[in-house]
């Protein structure tokens, strides 16, 4: 059973960085093509970047240059570092597994405050 | 990038069959068979409901439909139950900015 768990969340303010990490059982991150979608509160969903499993990496436009996905095989996990966050980077952050994005993390909470 | 269209909200009464549109251009739904409906409970993450327009993933019921005609892709749930109420969410590929586009959520009531 493909398990995933996010972490890293919490409150910044705008500029400042944050780096998420997406632990991942069940499966192997370098065999899979992983993504992290974001949904802004009561807002809709939004794609913000996926991995092949060859490792080229895609983003939305709107982080395009400030957000890095990167993944770790020896420890599974898949990261998104988020620099010069702005306010309306404020969302619940998911990663998803696959093309189809067929499995989901819990979220994490990610806030852009002053 | 615009996002695909869905109507707002839907209802119906248990039993009852409804159906979700989602339309997009000729860049996005008309152009790739890679539509995916997703359905969010408050406070959930979403779960996936069809991929590839049509196909159910292992363990969706089959009340559960999806199709697509020129740029509009739709989503069918027939008898209709409690537990289907939720917000949808259609995704499309994309050849215009975005990789992926998502659609503007239906908010699906059973009354």
């Amino acid at each position: 059973e493909v398990h995933l768990v996010e972490s890293g969340g919490g409150l910044v303010r705008p500029e400042e960085s944050l780096r998420l990490s997406c632990a991942v059982s069940g499966i192997s991150v370098g065999g899979n093509y992983m993504s992290w979608v974001r949904q802004a509160p009561g807002k809709g969903l939004e794609w913000v970047s996926f991995m092949y499993s060859g490792g080229d990496t895609y983003y939305a436009d709107s982080v395009e240059g400030r957000f890095t996905l990167s993944r770790d095989i020896s420890k599974n996990t898949v990261d998104l570092q988020m620099n010069s966050l702005r306010v309306d980077d404020t969302a619940v952050y998911y990663c998803a597994r696959g093309p189809n994005w067929d499995s989901w993390g819990q979220g994490t909470l990610v806030t852009v405050s002053s | 990038q615009s996002a695909l269209t869905q109507p707002a909200s839907v209802s119906g009464s248990p039993g009852q069959s409804i159906t979700i549109s989602c339309t997009g251009t000729s860049s996005d739904v008309g152009r790739y068979d890679y539509v995916s409906w997703y359905q969010q409970h408050p406070g959930k993450a979403p779960k996936l409901m069809i991929y590839d327009v049509s196909l159910r993933p292992s363990g969706v019921s089959n009340r559960f439909s999806g199709s697509k005609s020129g740029n509009t892709a739709s989503l069918s749930i027939s008898g209709l139950q409690t537990e289907d109420e939720a917000d949808y969410y259609c995704r499309s590929h994309s050849s215009s900015g975005s990789v992926y586009v998502f659609g503007t959520g239906t908010k699906v009531t059973v009354l």
